[in-house]
């Protein structure tokens, strides 16, 4: 089944702590793509990847690192984590960045940082 | 930039009633238009979509008109059921190499 698998589905941390919330998936996609999604604001995208090796910064990337050493795996990393970053993160992909390609989104990480 | 603009919810409905969520666009190139829904506890999944002017998007009952000469691509559904309950984001994607723009999302509630 194709999907795009995130965990842990739900956290709670405190200050400071180190975290990193995995992404994976299955159909061999080129672009992946992190989101935040806060009440009254929608989706932000995060940071991005265009292939392996490749990211770059969406329009939410401070406090936020990402890796991409393979195609199906993309994490988030939180190196010193601050409760405005609690939030609802959900990690996408897709075959190609724009044109008409829908994206593929995981059931979603609620962090809450205290 | 381009932008996206939906209505504002919640948007409470009984069911069979008809529903309407509006959505307008701002976009510099000829976008691809999409409404993702998010059913409670999940992620966004793809619902609809249309890729250039007058197409219609259709999918389990809901329909939209990509309409460039108002900018909209207003999501309906004639009939809607308590399943039908989640938050609809309008979104685009211009063409080349741009990311989609989602609007804030419209949360609908249908009551048996």
């Amino acid at each position: 089944e194709a999907q795009v698998t995130q965990n842990p589905r739900y956290l709670i941390t405190v200050t400071g702590k180190k975290l990193t919330v995995t992404c994976s998936q299955n159909m061999n996609h080129e672009y992946m793509s992190w989101y935040r999604q806060d009440p009254g604001l929608g989706l932000r995208q995060i940071y991005y990847s265009m292939n392996v090796e490749v990211t770059d910064k969406g329009d939410v990337p401070e406090g936020y690192k990402v890796s991409r050493k393979e195609k199906r795996n993309f994490p988030l990393i939180l190196e010193s984590p601050s409760p405005n970053q609690t939030s609802l993160y959900f990690c996408a992909s897709s075959l190609s960045r724009g044109g008409n390609q829908p994206q593929h989104f995981g059931d979603g990480t609620r962090l809450s940082i205290l | 930039g381009d932008s996206v603009t939906q209505m504002e919810g919640p948007v409470t409905l009984s069911e069979e009633a008809f529903l309407t969520i509006n959505c307008t666009y701002t976009a510099t190139g000829y976008p691809s238009l999409f409404w993702y829904v998010q059913y409670p506890g999940e992620g966004l999944q793809l619902l609809l979509k249309a890729t250039k002017a007058d197409d219609k998007g259709s999918n389990k009952g809901f329909e939209a008109t990509y309409r460039k000469e108002t900018t909209s691509f207003h999501l309906e559904k004639g009939s809607v059921q308590v399943s039908d309950s989640a938050v609809y984001f309008c979104a685009l994607s211009d063409r080349g190499n741009t990311p989609l723009v989602f609007g804030k999302g419209t949360r609908l509630s249908v009551i048996a």
